[in-house]
């Protein structure tokens, strides 16, 4: 069984700009959560999204936002980037939520210059 | 609202048992652990839930006092594989299906 599958794994991107990253989850898992680590916070929760809704949000700003498609498929997009959203991003897959076992991909690894 | 994990690092010799723990400010309705090992993704080890207990792996164990709203994760007869940073998440009482907040994380290195 394929785990979760996370694209790109290292991004560069200069402040301003946007970006996209896309999580693919472990097939039959409905369930997608967005976490962004950094050495001096650790792993914030970020998102999760069930059936192509968003049930829950972490405290970041709204340029932070995402989506689920009908394949359970997500995305990620932080627009105007700043150099504090220099992280690894992490998807984790669950079949229906956070009180069952998470599982996560390799990540993204975003560098803003 | 950030479970705090206690000790922030540990150093064992193979073999040796440790205790991690993680406490809540807030009532819970489950608490995860996993582990992170040095540029790979997090593994999930074991859920606990309100009224339960779930063992995920052979000689790490954990428990979940819900009055106290701590959990405590064992590790017995170490050995080089477990080392790594250990996490536990939970989840509030008040909101079952909701976000998982992960502690600080607790540097476990196992020595020769």
């Amino acid at each position: 069984k394929a785990g979760v599958t996370q694209t790109p794994r290292y991004l560069i991107k200069t402040r301003g700009q946007q970006v996209t990253l896309s999580c693919s989850p472990i097939s039959g898992h409905r369930s997608v959560s967005w976490y962004q680590q950094t050495p001096g916070q650790g792993l914030q929760f970020l998102f999760e999204y069930f059936s192509e809704t968003q049930r829950n949000k972490g405290n970041f700003p709204g340029r932070f936002s995402g989506r689920q498609f009908s394949n359970s498929r997500s995305e990620m997009n932080v627009s105007t980037l700043e150099l504090g959203d220099s992280a690894l991003y992490l998807c984790a897959s669950s079949l229906s939520g956070v009180n069952q076992p998470q599982h996560f991909g390799d990540g993204t690894r975003l560098s803003i210059l | 609202q950030q479970p705090v994990q206690s000790p922030q690092a540990v150093i064992l010799r193979e073999g040796e048992d440790a205790v991690i723990n993680c406490s809540s400010s807030k009532a819970l309705y489950s608490v995860h652990w996993y582990r992170q090992k040095h540029g790979e993704a997090p593994v999930f080890l074991m859920i606990l839930l309100k009224g339960g207990e779930q063992k995920g792996h052979e000689k790490i164990s954990a428990s979940f006092n819900e009055k106290k709203q701590q959990s405590s994760l064992y590790l017995t007869a170490s050995q080089l594989s477990y080392s790594g940073t250990y996490f536990c998440g939970t989840v509030p009482l008040k909101n079952q299906g909701g976000k998982l907040i992960f502690g600080q994380g607790t540097e476990l290195s196992v020595k020769p």
